[in-house]
């Protein structure tokens, strides 16, 4: 059965530091990924998504995510944090049969000043 | 409208008593689905709506959870004879067309606290 992983419920980085908020996942067939964000009392919204064209996927808010079809990786990572970025970050994958989104269950990134 | 609007954006209600969610989404959006977010939990699949038909009600925690969407628009989701454990927000999302190989538009959500 495909899945969703994503390494940490909650992630720690100071301000300026590398941000990276992991996701595994496990497919049968190339999927399409998709990195979503939650700000406070917000709904989600789309950062980013990989749809088997380049391997390097820039999203906004300078995030950007590489699909690793032999790692089954689909990593988000941004060169330096800001304040703003607090908030959760969800990892998604396209269902094989039905075409719904299999989500994980979030990372929280907070960032200390 | 502009986005997918969600009423009531709160809610709370008492033991035993029902209540009507309501998702209004994005204008031409054929796709809408329901999303339970308890605190601290990930994402829960409710039910999907293809026009006015749901073709994926898996997700419905039990028989007092129904949902209808009407004319292809508006959703509403009632939970009848709430319970404690229903407390949670309860998130809508529409697309362009089916399953999920577009970008979901996501609602603010509605917040259920149940007394």
């Amino acid at each position: 059965a495909q899945s969703v992983t994503q390494l940490g419920s909650h992630v720690s980085v100071s301000e300026g530091a590398l941000v990276l908020l992991r996701c595994n996942y496990s497919s049968s067939v190339p999927p399409y990924l998709f990195w979503y964000v939650q700000y406070p009392n917000q709904g989600l919204q789309l950062l980013l998504k990989y749809t088997s064209a380049a391997t390097l996927v820039k999203g906004i808010n300078g995030f950007e995510a590489e699909f690793k079809k032999s790692e089954t990786s689909f990593h988000l990572t941004k060169p330096s944090a800001h304040m703003s970025d607090a908030a959760e970050y969800f990892c998604a994958v396209v269902k094989d049969s039905n075409y719904q989104l299999i989500w994980g269950a979030g990372t929280k990134l907070i960032i200390k000043p | 409208g502009a986005g997918v609007s969600q009423s009531p954006s709160n809610k709370v209600t008492e033991k035993g008593k029902d209540v009507e969610l309501r998702c209004d989404p994005i204008s031409g959006h054929t796709a809408l689905y329901w999303y339970r977010q308890s605190l601290g939990q990930g994402l829960e699949f409710l039910i999907y709506f293809q026009g006015n038909s749901a073709p994926d009600k898996s997700g419905l925690p039990s028989d007092r959870f129904s949902a209808e969407r009407t004319g292809g628009s508006v959703s509403t989701l009632t939970i009848q004879r709430t319970q404690q454990e229903d407390s949670a927000v309860y998130l809508c999302a529409s697309s362009l067309g089916q399953g999920s190989t577009g970008e979901l538009f996501f609602g603010e959500g509605s917040r259920l606290t149940v007394l």
